[in-house]
Parts: C-alpha cells; sequence; structure tokens
C-alpha cells in the first residue's frame, strides 16, 4: 500500500522568509511521480510543482522548489521570499499507476507579515 | 474553456435523502475521478474511472455510485445519506498516457443532518 505522511500539521513563517515543509512516502513502484498541491481558503486545489522520479534533478517553480530525496522517500517543499498570498494548507501527494493521487493529510501554512 | 465543473457548491440533506453530484470536464481527459475531503484527512478517493464505460473503486467507496455518463461526465450519487457523508468532495480529471496532472473542480461542500 502507498502512503503519504505529513509529520507537521501546522507551520508558521514571516513574509520574506524561508519554510519548508515535509513529506514523507512509501511505495513498492519505481516509476511514480510526486505532487505538492495548495489549498487557500477558496478550497480550490491548486498544483504548485511537481517531480517524476526518475529525474534526479530537483524540480523548481519561481520561488518554490523541492528536496527529492529519493533513497530516503523523502519530498520536502521550500518556499522561498515567502508572501502572505502563499498562506494555505499544503497538501503533498503521490501518484500511483492507476493515476489517482495519494494524499497526505496537509500541513496548514501561516504567514506572518 | 471551463476546466473541470462541479454542481452544486453546496448541499444540506436530511439523513435518509438521495442526490447526485455532477461533475463535467470541457478537456477531453480520459480519466476522472472522485475525492471527499475531511478535516485533518487530506483527500480521499471514493471512485475513479480511467476511461469511458469502466469505473472503479477506491479508498472509501461504501455508501456511494458512480456513472461515468459520458468521456465529458462523472456523476456521484449517494442513495441514503449518511451524517458520516458529510464532507467536501472534489471532482478531477486527467488526460491519460504519459500525462499525470490532475485538475480538480472547485468541490461541493454536502451537510447531512
Amino acid at each position: 500500500a502507498q502512503t503519504v505522511t505529513q509529520s507537521q500539521p501546522e507551520m508558521s513563517v514571516q513574509e520574506a522568509e524561508t519554510v519548508t515543509l515535509s513529506c514523507t512516502y512509501d511505495t513498492s513502484e519505481s516509476d511514480y511521480y510526486l505532487f505538492w498541491y495548495k489549498q487557500p481558503p477558496s478550497r480550490q486545489m491548486i498544483l504548485v510543482i511537481r517531480q517524476e522520479a526518475y529525474k534526479q534533478q530537483n524540480a523548481t517553480e519561481n520561488r518554490f522548489s523541492v528536496n527529492f530525496q529519493k533513497a530516503a522517500k523523502s519530498f520536502s517543499l521550500k518556499i522561498s521570499d515567502s508572501q502572505l498570498g502563499d498562506a494555505a494548507m499544503y497538501f503533498c501527494a503521490l501518484r500511483d499507476s492507476g493515476y489517482a493521487l495519494n494524499f497526505g493529510k496537509g500541513t496548514s501554512l501561516l504567514v506572518t507579515p | 474553456n471551463a476546466g473541470v465543473t462541479q454542481t452544486p457548491k453546496f448541499q444540506v440533506l436530511k439523513t435518509g435523502q438521495s442526490m447526485t453530484l455532477q461533475c463535467a470536464q470541457d478537456m477531453n481527459h480520459n480519466s476522472m475521478y472522485w475525492y471527499r475531503q475531511d478535516p485533518g484527512m487530506g483527500l480521499r478517493l471514493i471512485y475513479y474511472s480511467a476511461s469511458e464505460g469502466t469505473t472503479d473503486k477506491g479508498e472509501v467507496p461504501n455508501g456511494y455510485n458512480v456513472s461515468r455518463l459520458n468521456k465529458r461526465e462523472f456523476s456521484l450519487r449517494l442513495e441514503s445519506a449518511a451524517p458520516s457523508q458529510t464532507s467536501v468532495y472534489f471532482c478531477a480529471s486527467v488526460a491519460g498516457g504519459s500525462s499525470y496532472e490532475q485538475y480538480f473542480g472547485p468541490g461541493t461542500r454536502l451537510t447531512v443532518t
């Protein structure tokens, strides 16, 4: 069975600072994809960043980057220069062979001025 | 191009009532999904449809039925609503093949009293 674990229910960061959200996962498959989704109060699920397991290079999207440690099955999200609009729930997700996503329980990110 | 649409956005039901949540996508995607989101639980897969004419159970299918009416539409039916089905429901779709990004609808908040 595939599992995704987010061990930080809540995190806080000051505006302009950097924060890292943790995610670990477990899968028996060798080919998989990992995602971070953002869910603001509007509840719309927004894709932040994705990582293909076969790629060694860590994915980066503007202020968002990941630290993908395949052997350790770890997939953390780093948000640089945090902005008030980054405040949201963040979900780590693993895609299995059936294309469905397995989600972690989420981390609530608070951004303070 | 509206993406993934869901109706209704909000619904209140009494225990034992039935209702159907509607989902449609205009991106010509093959696969469609229904998730539920409960506080502290992330998103959990209810049912999915890998292609038109096929449906399969996910992690939490009990109490639900689905219909893949055509390639565009994938509905979720609650035959006899229970308070435990109070949740936010998300529909999603993905193109399939080498594509892996899931596109989510805006969600339906359902309360069963």
